[in-house]
């Protein structure tokens, strides 16, 4: 399994732009890259899926390394309701098996 | 639509007693997981169904973790007898398809959890 490493904690203040950076230098040519987050007190949620190229979507940003052992999530304008624990999971392409690690838990100021 | 539902939300047991746990995926899901989350950590993959079969268990212990998925539907968790390391949130998950043979992925969506407390 390609391991990863976060930032154990981040902060933000609102209206401002995150970068949250996640190493997956073990990751495989067929592994996606999959961020979830975890606000307080419920379930992880999706935020965004690549392999390969740049994706965006309307929660986040997702940038990939060109040699993809690391990526970085972007969130544009932080808000106090994106404050939760995010996490940078590897996935094989075939399978639903999610690694959780720690993540990087993100506090936004007001 | 609605989201995965889970029962109870709280649990606060003595060690050695049983606990079930419930969950009730959205509707036209196939898939359906339990993870184990522990306090500061990511969530642990203990057991992963596709309709009502097993795909996945390697991560549940056996020997006092059970789980079931009647009629592929809703599923129970099952602790008996439990430890005080059983102290834990777990979430249950469901997706369209296990992905496994295809191309497409399928997102996971969470219930809210249970919250166990075993003194």
């Amino acid at each position: 399994d390609a391991k990863t490493t976060q930032p154990n904690s981040m902060e933000s203040n609102e209206e401002e732009p995150v970068h949250l950076p996640c190493n997956h230098s073990t990751i495989s040519g067929t592994d996606y890259i999959h961020w979830y987050r975890q606000l307080p007190s419920q379930g992880p949620e999706y935020v965004i899926h690549g392999l390969t190229s740049n994706v965006n979507n309307r929660m986040a940003s997702l940038a990939i390394a060109e040699d993809r052992k690391s990526s970085t999530l972007i969130l544009h304008r932080a808000t106090l309701r994106d404050a939760a624990v995010y996490y940078c999971i590897p996935r094989f392409l075939y399978t639903n098996d999610m690694r959780f690690g720690a993540g990087t838990r993100l506090t936004v100021k007001p | 639509e609605a989201g995965v539902a889970q029962s109870p939300r709280y649990k606060i047991i003595e060690k050695r007693q049983s606990v079930a746990f419930w969950c009730n995926p959205i509707s036209g899901h196939a898939t359906l997981y339990w993870y184990q989350q522990i306090l500061g950590q990511g969530p642990k993959l203990l057991i992963q169904f596709q309709n009502n079969g097993v795909v996945d268990d390697s991560q549940l212990p056996k020997d006092r973790f059970s789980a079931e998925r009647l009629k592929g539907v809703d599923s129970t968790l099952k602790i008996q007898p439990a430890k005080l390391e059983d102290s834990a949130v777990y979430l249950c998950a469901s997706s369209l398809e296990s992905g496994i043979g295809g191309t497409r992925l399928y997102e996971q969506y969470f219930g809210p959890g249970t919250r166990l407390t075993v003194t």
